[in-house]
């Protein structure tokens, strides 16, 4: 089955600590995307890749880091600089070629991060 | 950049009636509109979507209008049944935001039955 995956589905981090988040996709869709979600909010993006090795700072990148080494990779770091990492992180991925400059993003199951 | 904001951020329906969810955005360069349906502890699911050429569109018990005019736009759900509780996003691509979307704030749409 094509689709995005996200693990692991709980993660808990102690403060001072970086944690990764992982994000696979098998859609073969060039960009991929970080938002993050808190109770009562929309979703924030964090970071997002167009291309293979490279990514643009999102609205809320402070704290954050990412990479893009294989097309169907977008992993996630929380550094301990972010100073209120508790929340709701969720990838996505879209197809960005065929001429259609913006199409449906798929968002994978999402990833609950608590610091503890 | 682009800003969306949605309303209401709650709404409360019995089975059957109808539910309409609103949107306005400020780029009027704005060409895609997405609605997600989100459920407890999932990721969003796109539901419809409409480009900026288009005034309206209809899936089932589900439509999406358009006012590129005011910049807002709609969703409408008929018939509504307690399956369609969920939280409920919408979101817009700028015109200069190749592929990145901006959310409104979600709406949490409870079906009674």
């Amino acid at each position: 089955d094509g689709g995005i995956t996200q693990s692991p589905k709980y993660l808990f981090r102690k403060e001072g600590q970086n944690v990764t988040l992982s994000c696979e996709q098998n859609l073969n869709h060039d960009a991929m995307y970080w938002y993050r979600q808190d109770p009562g909010q929309g979703l924030r993006l964090i970071y997002y890749s167009q291309i293979v090795n490279d990514f643009q700072k999102g609205d809320i990148a402070e704290g954050y880091s990412v990479s893009r080494e294989k097309k169907e990779s977008f992993p996630l770091t929380v550094t301990s600089a972010q100073k209120n990492p508790t929340a709701f992180y969720l990838c996505a991925s879209s197809p960005l070629a065929g001429g259609v400059k913006n199409t449906e993003a798929f968002f994978g199951q999402g990833t609950r991060l608590t610091v503890v | 950049g682009e800003n969306v904001e949605q309303h209401p951020s709650t709404l409360s329906v019995q089975e059957g009636d109808s539910a309409v969810i609103k949107c306005t955005y400020s780029d009027s360069a704005s060409n895609y509109f997405p609605w997600y349906k989100q459920e407890l502890g999932k990721g969003p699911q796109l539901i419809i979507d409409i480009r900026s050429n288009v005034g309206e569109k209809k899936d089932q018990r589900i439509a999406v209008t358009l006012n590129k005019t005011a910049k807002h736009f709609s969703l409408h759900i008929t018939e509504t049944q307690p399956e369609d509780s969920a939280v409920y996003f919408c979101a817009a691509i700028g015109g200069t935001s190749y592929g990145k979307l901006t959310f409104g704030q979600g709406t949490i749409l409870t079906v009674h039955p």
